[in-house]
């Protein structure tokens, strides 16, 4: 079972829809979280860190259950431009950033 | 300020031939990483450095791949011999800490005929 997984998608959804990704991982031992974000052709970019009591940053929220081992990010109101690729990262005690595969979405007009 | 500079940004070359990867960290951070990302394996880690020192390069695949940090504001990512395997795109990356976000350059595109 590879440590940090994720639905690949793609997640097609309209504007204005609001669309939920999910992110789990295999090891408790587990430290710090964040969410990327990957457009086309382009690098890695945080779009937000992940905190034990939920947090949230315009129209995403990211929350984490550490119980049950995953962490989510919530798009409300989509818009055109945040059809990227979801990555998700989890830092593991001894380890470094492990990278989930990535979660596609597509906003369509 | 500057982020996370790579070169070159696109290299194409034929197997067989040496290729150099050149990163610029952000001013100030202690760690560097190197990343290769492909379609089928999606973003894995080749190998990070502290302080100019490498911490864990067990994600290199092989001897053929080497890297080096002769100073906290450049470090190289060289595959001898090439193969056309090695085609992806390479990703640098630093941050202060090793619990803290990373950031990213621009990625270098290689294509290895």
């Amino acid at each position: 079972r590879k440590e940090v997984e994720q639905d690949p998608g793609p997640f097609n959804v309209p504007e204005g829809a609001t669309v939920a990704f999910n992110c789990t991982y295999s090891n408790s031992a587990s430290q710090s979280f964040f969410w990327y974000r990957q457009d086309c052709r382009k690098e890695p970019k945080l779009l937000m860190s992940v905190y034990s009591s939920g947090n949230e940053d315009g129209r995403f929220t990211a929350q984490l259950n550490r119980a049950s081992q995953y962490i989510s990010l919530l798009i409300r109101d989509s818009k055109l431009s945040d059809s990227a690729t979801y990555l998700c990262v989890v830092i593991f005690y001894g380890q470094n950033f492990v990278f989930g595969p990535g979660t596609r979405l597509s906003v369509l007009p | 300020d500057a982020g996370v500079i790579q070169s070159p940004r696109h290299e194409v070359t034929e197997m067989g031939q040496e290729v150099t990867l050149r990163c610029k960290p952000i001013s100030g951070h202690d760690y560097l990483f190197w990343y290769r990302q492909t379609m089928m394996r999606g973003l894995e880690l080749l190998i990070y450095f502290n302080n100019n020192v490498p911490i864990d390069d067990s994600g290199m695949p092989e001897d053929r791949f080497s890297a080096k940090m002769p100073n906290a504001s450049f470090s190289t990512l060289k595959i001898q011999p090439s193969e056309p395997r090695d085609s992806a795109v390479y990703f640098c990356a630093s941050t202060t800490d090793s619990n803290q976000p990373q950031h990213f350059g621009d990625g270098t595109r290689l294509s290895i005929l």
